[in-house]
């Protein structure tokens, strides 16, 4: 079935870095949804890709559809410590239950003031 | 604009009880779903419903039932409840194939 892959799996960084992670799949996807989960809350839809080479912004975070439509990258410039949190890719379960999303396991981000 | 409401926030059973949550939306969207969230497992679909009086398994749908009477509102039910059933539970409702909007989750541990 359809599965997808987010790495890293964790990052630890300073805060004002910046951030880069990514989301592959082995097959294709006609929507990329990023979502970012505080902790002790649900996950939050940050940005929605529909296209192909796409690329979003929303704020300090820009999120790009890749060309194969294979894999998707989210960017998060300046880090400040309100990023902290579980980050998750997503996509349409095309195999699967109807309007269902699939996700990736997540990228947990620290960011030390 | 309360969006999706899960209760109870927090809940600790013994193996064998049994328990319901409850998950409200006031978006009117037609579908809804329970996730549980495990560490390192990502969100797995334990099941869900594209309308009034319809549902449908998930990914991880043993030991557990659901109904939808009421649109707005879809049950999750434990009936003996176990300790791998411990875990954290998010509902979540969408209009088609928008993006999903979650609750805040229920966190639940059986002992």
């Amino acid at each position: 079935g359809q599965q997808l892959n987010q790495s890293p799996q964790s990052m630890f960084i300073q805060e004002g870095e910046d951030v880069s992670m990514n989301c592959t799949s082995s097959s294709i996807f006609n929507t990329w949804l990023w979502y970012k989960q505080d902790p002790g809350e649900g996950p939050v839809l940050l940005i929605a890709l529909y296209k192909a080479g796409e690329l979003t912004s929303n704020g300090r975070l820009t999120a790009q559809f890749g060309i194969t439509r294979k894999d998707s990258f989210l960017n998060i410039s300046a880090s400040i410590p309100s990023d902290v949190g579980i980050y998750f890719c997503s996509g349409p379960d095309y195999g699967g239950s109807q309007g269902n999303l699939i996700f990736g396991k997540g990228t947990k981000l620290s960011v030390k003031p | 604009n309360a969006g999706v409401t899960q209760t109870p926030k927090f809940r600790v059973l013994k193996t064998g009880q049994s328990m319901t949550l409850l998950c409200a939306q006031d978006m009117n969207h037609e579908y809804m779903y329970w996730y549980r969230q495990d560490p390192g497992m990502g969100l797995r679909l334990i099941h869900y419903s594209v309308g009034e009086g319809t549902t449908a398994k998930g990914e991880v749908p043993d030991g557990y039932n659901v109904s939808r009477l009421k649109k707005q509102n879809f049950l999750l039910g434990l009936e003996s409840a176990a300790p791998s059933q411990t875990s954290v539970y998010f509902c979540a409702s969408s209009q088609g194939n928008s993006p999903l909007h979650f609750g805040n989750g229920t966190r639940l541990t059986v002992t």
